[in-house]
C-alpha cells in the first residue's frame, strides 16, 4: 500500500541534543511538508519542499532543519536551538491538485 | 494572503442528530477547499474536497460539505451523527495557483454523545 511512514512514533530528547524525525513516502509525490501540532491546536508549517534538493521555511522554522536528498525522504532535525520542542510532528506529501496525505506523526517529549 | 476560520472550538451533538462544523475562508480567486479528520494520536485523514462543480460535495463516512461562494463558507455536515465521529476536524484552503500548499483552520473538536 502507498503511504507515508513516520518514525519513531515516540521520541525523547535530552537538553542540548539534536534529534531527527524520519518521514518516507512511496506515493511518488513531489512535495513534502512538516507541521507542528501543539495540544488542542491547529497545524503550523515548519518547512516544505516542492522538489528534490530544494526546501523553504514555513511559519515556524527557527530551531529546525531539513534535507531533501531523495524524492521519497524528508527528515526533520529538531536542534538544541528549539527551546520548546514538545509537540506532535506531522509529515505530509502531495502533488498537483490532490489532497495532502499525512503520516501518523511523531510525538516528541523532553526528558 | 489566504486564511481559514473555524469559529467553534467544540461542537456537541447527540448521536443520531444532524451535525454541522463551520468553516469560512478568505482567498483571492477561486478556492480549493478541503476537510480533514484527526483521531487521537493519528495523522490527518482526508474527508472531501471542493475544486469546482456542484456546491454540495459528498465525501467519506457519510460526510458532505456545502460550498457557498457568497458567504465564503464551506460547512461540513452529516445527517446523522455517530459516536465514532467524535474527533478533531480541520478545514483547509488553497488558492488555485498555489501548487499543493494548504492553509489550515484551527480545528473543531466534535463530541457526539450517546
Amino acid at each position: 500500500d502507498g503511504g507515508i511512514t513516520q518514525s519513531p512514533k515516540y521520541l525523547f530528547r535530552k537538553e542540548g541534543q539534536n534529534v531527527t524525525l524520519s518521514c518516507e513516502q512511496n506515493l511518488n509525490h513531489d512535495a513534502m511538508y512538516w507541521y507542528r501540532q501543539d495540544p488542542g491546536q491547529g497545524l503550523r508549517l515548519i518547512y516544505y519542499s516542492q522538489i528534490v534538493n530544494d526546501f523553504q521555511k514555513g511559519d515556524i522554522a527557527e530551531g529546525y532543519s531539513v534535507s531533501r536528498e531523495k524524492k521519497e525522504s524528508f527528515p526533520l532535525t529538531v536542534t538544541s536551538a528549539q527551546k520548546n520542542p514538545t509537540a506532535f510532528y506531522l509529515c505530509a506529501s502531495g502533488t498537483g491538485n490532490q489532497p495532502q496525505h499525512f503520516g501518523d506523526g511523531t510525538r516528541l517529549s523532553i526528558l | 494572503a489566504q486564511s481559514v476560520a473555524q469559529p467553534e472550538d467544540q461542537v456537541n451533538v447527540a448521536e443520531g442528530n444532524p451535525l454541522t462544523v463551520k468553516c469560512t475562508y478568505s482567498v483571492s480567486g477561486n478556492p480549493y477547499l478541503f476537510w480533514y479528520v484527526q483521531y487521537p494520536n493519528r495523522g490527518l485523514q482526508f474527508l472531501l474536497k471542493y475544486i469546482t462543480g456542484d456546491n454540495l460535495v459528498k465525501g467519506s463516512y457519510g460526510f458532505e460539505a456545502e460550498f457557498n461562494k457568497s458567504q465564503t463558507s464551506f460547512h461540513l455536515k452529516k445527517p446523522s451523527a455517530l459516536v465514532s465521529d467524535s474527533a478533531l476536524y480541520f478545514c483547509a484552503v488553497r488558492p488555485n495557483n498555489a501548487g499543493n500548499m494548504l492553509t489550515f483552520g484551527g480545528g473543531t473538536r466534535l463530541m457526539v454523545k450517546p
